[in-house]
């Protein structure tokens, strides 16, 4: 088995301010994504990586941007977080991209701006 | 349905029923995945119904796929009160990728 570690767990953040989310995997998966989900919200991918070092945009990727530095480790960051947002991140990792692979998520980082 | 821009459908039952939870889907896919979410924690994968198959069972889960419909379903029989959780439907609409439907969250009373 494996465990996804997201840090911080909660983020208080100012509008405008730059904020950056951290998830770590150890299941050694190629593949990670960050998903964004809003109160009584699905789920809405934002970015996700294929390997080490690769980044491709998802549904929700304006006002984002990521990194993949180790097969390990993906951030995300929030370029200018907007007034009054709240919602809960979520990082997940999977063995291979493609619909039949499982994803494994994190607890997510819950990020609220005053 | 918990599909698009819907809120968050909320479903409220007695310990002991069954309960079937509906999932549409707009184009085609070779996978629904159904997750189950609880408070405070990230989603965790319950079953998997490739579009082959028509009907996947796992303890009292059961979860069925009707391509022609595109259409998917989760039933739970004999709810226990550790089910209360938010229940999500995906599907790999662009065959790489997951797309998630809105959740139904469940609570089942004792």
């Amino acid at each position: 088995g494996g465990i996804i570690t997201q840090t911080p767990k909660f983020l208080i953040g100012q509008e405008g301010q730059k904020l950056t989310l951290k998830c770590q995997q150890n299941f050694n998966h190629d593949t990670m994504y960050w998903y964004r989900q809003d109160s009584g919200k699905g789920l809405r991918l934002i970015y996700y990586s294929i390997t080490e070092n690769d980044l491709q945009k998802g549904d929700l990727s304006e006002g984002y941007d990521a990194s993949r530095e180790k097969k390990s480790s993906f951030s995300l960051t929030v370029t200018s977080a907007q007034k009054n947002e709240m919602a809960v991140f979520l990082c997940a990792s999977s063995p291979r991209l493609g619909g039949y692979a499982e994803q494994f998520f994190g607890p997510g980082t819950r990020l609220t701006v005053l | 349905s918990q599909w698009g821009e819907e809120n968050l459908q909320a479903l409220s039952i007695q310990e002991g029923e069954d309960v079937t939870m509906n999932c549409s889907y707009k184009t085609y896919t070779t996978v629904v995945h159904w997750y189950r979410q609880d408070s405070g924690r990230g989603p965790a994968l319950i079953i998997l119904i490739r579009s082959n198959e028509r009907e996947k069972r796992s303890g009292r889960l059961r979860a069925t796929l009707d391509t022609s419909s595109q259409s998917s379903s989760l039933s739970i029989t004999a709810a226990q009160c550790e089910d209360t959780a938010v229940y999500f439907c995906a599907t790999d609409l662009m065959g790489y990728k997951l797309t998630f439907g809105t959740g139904t969250s469940l609570l089942v009373d004792p």
